[in-house]
């Protein structure tokens, strides 16, 4: 069964702000949300992760809900390099990663 | 900069031969993993390690064994290749205190 749920793609424009949502009605309290992108012919690469509090980096901002059922990634100002396809994923045992379909996110110019 | 490399970028090999795909990382990371990529699909954990000499089972480790030899390097071996292996292969390795899982570049095996 998916721990998480994520639409299949989603389009945009350069320049606007993105917003990524993912489910996950049925995470444990201690599971963080970790999420990564991944473009064509490359490996993934880690985007941020939250347990509880929404968190910042340079790549984007996390919005956790209070109820920790879900849980939105922002992209602000998206580029042509921003587009790959974004995972939402709740780690098991030893943060073993466990990829689904993700969204793919579509950037146009 | 975190680096982990792969070799080979991409094999073919024939049905029934061995198969070794090498990982090596320079993060001074303790885990390290292997994951398989269909085409179409999300990535799946095969084996990973979280210290030199010792690997562990992931989700399908089923017709793959791994390697530890030491902290940089982790290998995966397919004793038996089989055509149902062909797939991308992408190592990562993470630090003991640390969430971020660094990726390498991936390996491109294609078994005929």
């Amino acid at each position: 069964d998916a721990k998480t749920t994520q639409p299949d793609s989603m389009e945009s424009t350069e320049g606007e702000t993105v917003h990524l949502p993912c489910s996950h009605a049925t995470i444990s309290g201690n599971e963080y949300i970790y999420w990564y992108r991944q473009v064509p012919l490359q490996g993934p690469e880690y985007v941020t992760h939250g347990l509880q509090q929404n968190t910042t980096n340079s790549m984007a901002f996390l919005a956790i809900a209070s109820d920790r059922k879900s849980s939105t990634l922002i992209l602000t100002h998206v580029s042509l390099r921003d587009a790959a396809v974004y995972h939402c994923i709740l780690p098991g045992g030893a943060d073993r990663l466990t990829f689904g379909k993700g969204t793919q996110l579509i950037i146009q110019p | 900069e975190a680096a982990v490399t792969q070799s080979p970028r991409s094999k073919v090999a024939v049905t029934g031969g061995k198969v070794t795909l090498s990982c090596h990382q320079t993060n001074n990371h303790d885990y390290m993993y292997w994951y398989r990529q269909d085409t179409g699909h999300g990535l799946r954990l095969i084996h990973y390690s979280y210290v030199a000499d010792s690997t562990e089972k992931g989700d399908i480790p089923d017709g793959y064994k791994a390697s530890r030899p030491s902290q940089e390097n982790f290998s995966l071996i397919l004793e038996l290749a089989s055509l149902s292996q062909t797939a991308v292969y992408f190592c990562a390795s993470r630090g003991q205190n640390y969430a971020e899982q660094f990726f390498g570049p991936g390996t491109r095996l294609t078994v005929l």
